[in-house]
């Protein structure tokens, strides 16, 4: 079973616009971290958070923490076609060496 | 090395049929994960190994499947007696860190059909 789960499930924008992801997440964690997968290709990682950070930034992409709720959210701004793609949030298992994957938000960014 | 890679790529097994895929990480990572991906949802945990050591074995759905990194680079995974629920992308990741909670460096996978 997965512990991560994303919403939206699918999301449809036009380019330009801004997309934000959530994930929840169910047990303690020490960081947090999300990937995109292009389809049929690897995982790439974009960010990673540590469950003592609140927010993090890297390029176009804002990260949120809040390990009171066990949630995470992933802002792409001024979104271009080639951010189309699935997102994934991942988290360790404290307990052990697991890395816990969501189910994914699937974006599609119109040009 | 420059990536991860994996091969095969691709593999059409019979159900019944073992296999075995095949994981280069990249050179020094002492960290490596396997996943598996069905279609339509995000990578399932099977397996981690650090160096040669097998760590964590929790995610492997039956004792069909066996992985093993006898010399703490290469890694093999093999399923036995192949299902046709075992259809799924096989992923393999690469850490450069101890305990594999950092960036995870992914290879494009091994695509499974079973007839």
């Amino acid at each position: 079973s997965q512990q991560g789960e994303e919403d939206p499930q699918a999301l449809s924008i036009q380019e330009g616009e801004n997309a934000t992801m959530n994930c929840s997440y169910k047990t303690s964690i020490n960081n947090l971290q999300w990937y995109r997968q292009n389809s049929g290709r690897g995982l790439v990682h974009l960010i990673l958070i540590r469950s003592n950070e609140r927010e993090k930034h890297s390029g176009r992409l804002r990260v949120t923490l809040d390990t009171s709720k066990k949630s995470s959210s992933l802002l792409i701004t001024a979104s271009r076609a080639a951010d189309t793609a699935s997102y994934f949030c991942a988290t360790d298992d404290t307990g052990g060496f697991k890395t816990i994957f969501g189910a994914g938000t699937r974006l599609f960014v119109k040009a | 090395g420059a990536g991860v890679s994996q091969s095969p790529r691709y593999k059409v097994a019979k159900r019944g049929q073992d296999v075995a895929l095949r994981c280069d990480p990249i050179s020094g990572h002492v960290s490596l994960f396997w996943y598996q991906q069905a279609l339509g949802q995000g990578p399932e945990f099977l397996t981690y190994f650090q160096n040669e050591a097998q760590l964590d074995k929790s995610g492997l759905p039956s004792d069909r499947f066996f992985a093993e990194r006898p010399e703490g680079s290469v890694s093999t995974l093999k399923i036995q007696r192949t299902q046709q629920e075992d259809s799924a992308v096989y992923l393999c990741a690469s850490s450069s860190t101890w305990s594999g909670l950092e960036t995870q460096y992914f290879g494009p996978g091994t695509r499974l059909l079973v007839l």
